[in-house]
């Protein structure tokens, strides 16, 4: 069965610095897509970012990258010059024969 | 562009009682999905609807629970005979296209509180 693990309940990042934050799946499938989503306090849930199993560049938007390392399973999101807006829930989700979701990351910036 | 609404944003009920939510998702989107969140919990794929069919349910879904997605619009979730275990935020999500790699956009949530 596929299983999405984030491993950081919490982190918190100073203001401008960069943060990385981890995600690691299991899967027997080939084809799958992997989605970085953010939930701000009582707020809707957001695409962040989003990568294609079969594609080896790692994504990029603006300040928000992926580490993805398919062979060890490995699909890291690095936030570069934090902003107190990026202070959320971060889901880690995998989308393949199944949908999964991470239990989650909350960041915190420190002004 | 309306976005995912979701109707009610709360709703308290008694044990025993049925509850009924409502999806409303993006116009031109022919996947709608319906998730349940707990408390620090990331969200739980309860099913998901291609057009009008519902195509996968999850073993989380009882038979207490049901959705209906008539005509491939709107869709409801309905809880019969809830449970305290039933409290919870209830997630609703549309994608446009066929497949697992469209990005689902999605709802303020219903969030649940069963006494």
């Amino acid at each position: 069965a596929q299983t999405v693990t984030q491993s950081q309940p919490e982190m918190s990042v100073q203001e401008a610095e960069t943060v990385t934050l981890s995600c690691t799946y299991d899967t027997s499938e080939s084809d799958y897509y992997l989605f970085w989503y953010k939930q701000p306090p009582s707020r809707q849930m957001i695409l962040v970012i989003r990568q294609e199993a079969y594609k080896q560049q790692n994504a990029t938007e603006n300040r928000f990258s992926v580490n993805f390392q398919k062979a060890a399973k490995s699909f890291s999101l690095k936030i570069s010059d934090s902003q107190l807006g990026d202070a959320a829930m971060y889901f880690c989700a995998y989308t393949g024969d199944k949908i999964i979701f991470g239990k989650g990351t909350r960041l915190h910036i420190l002004p | 562009d309306t976005g995912v609404s979701q109707d009610p944003r709360h709703k308290i009920t008694k044990r025993g009682q049925n509850v009924t939510f409502r999806c409303d998702p993006i116009s031109e989107h022919n996947r709608l999905y319906w998730y349940r969140q707990t408390l620090g919990q990331g969200p739980e794929f309860l099913t998901y609807f291609q057009n009008e069919a519902q195509l996968e349910k999850s073993r989380l879904l009882s038979d207490r629970f049901s959705a209906e997605r008539p005509k491939g619009s709107f869709s409801t979730l309905e809880i019969q005979r809830t449970e305290q275990g039933d409290s919870a935020m209830y997630l609703c999500a549309s994608s446009l296209g066929g497949g697992q790699s469209h990005t689902q956009y999605f709802g303020p949530g219903t969030r649940l509180t069963v006494l």
